[in-house]
């Protein structure tokens, strides 16, 4: 089955303690993208990458960090958390393959991750 | 900055009613898709319209574009209460990869 996976699904950690997100997709697919979700704030791109060891920032990278050595896996590492880093997770692949119809970017997203820094 | 901005914010209506939500965006673009997200997970795409398209339709969803108010909407008919969700539009744009999501319209569909 075809499918972007996250863990873990939900996580409470303390300042100052790094963790690190998983994500994988299965997909074969060239482009990646963190996203974090905030009420009021919609969905907002934290980092992306086109390729592997291709990565660029988004519109909020401060305080994360991520890296692509294999195709299929993109995580998401925070050094040094702050609660202003409580936030849902998203991490998201698509192909970058042009068809016949042009390009169409859209992308799979796996199914979040809860995170809480106290 | 999102470039997407949805309207309504939030929409509440009868099951067996039609669904419209609006979604403007700022520039030239590729396509537009929209996405559907459940309470707490992820989003999952709906359908996706190109800038050469003005209407599409997937079941009971149909999807409209306007480049040239550079404006879409997305017409859910004969709504359910299955079909309660957040609704986001997404623009494509350049060779990026990168999708330029809306603050999304919450729809309450009521048995």
């Amino acid at each position: 089955e075809a499918q972007v996976t996250q863990n873990p699904r939900y996580l409470i950690t303390v300042t100052g303690k790094k963790l690190t997100v998983t994500c994988s997709q299965n997909m074969n697919h060239e482009y990646m993208s963190w996203y974090r979700q905030d009420p009021g704030l919609g969905l907002r791109q934290i980092y992306y990458s086109m390729n592997v060891e291709v990565t660029d920032k988004g519109d909020v990278p401060e305080g994360y960090k991520v890296s692509r050595k294999e195709k299929r896996n993109f995580p998401l590492i925070l050094e040094s958390p702050s609660p202003n880093q409580t936030s849902l997770y998203f991490c998201a692949s698509s192909s970058q393959l042009v068809g016949s119809s042009g390009r169409s970017d859209t992308q799979y997203f796996g199914p979040g991750t809860r995170l809480t820094v106290l | 900055s999102q470039q997407g901005e949805e309207d309504p914010q939030a929409l509440s209506i009868q099951e067996g009613e039609n669904a419209t939500m609006n979604c403007s965006y700022k520039t030239s673009i590729n396509n537009l898709q929209w996405y559907r997200q459940n309470s707490g997970r992820g989003l999952v795409h709906l359908i996706l319209i190109r800038s050469n398209e003005r209407e599409k339709h997937s079941g009971r969803l149909r999807v409209t574009l306007d480049t040239s108010k550079k404006s879409s909407s997305l017409l859910i008919t004969a709504s359910r209460a299955a079909d309660t969700a957040s609704y986001f539009c997404a623009t494509s744009k350049g060779n990026t990869g990168k999708l330029i999501f809306g603050q999304g319209t919450t729809l309450q569909v009521k048995p």
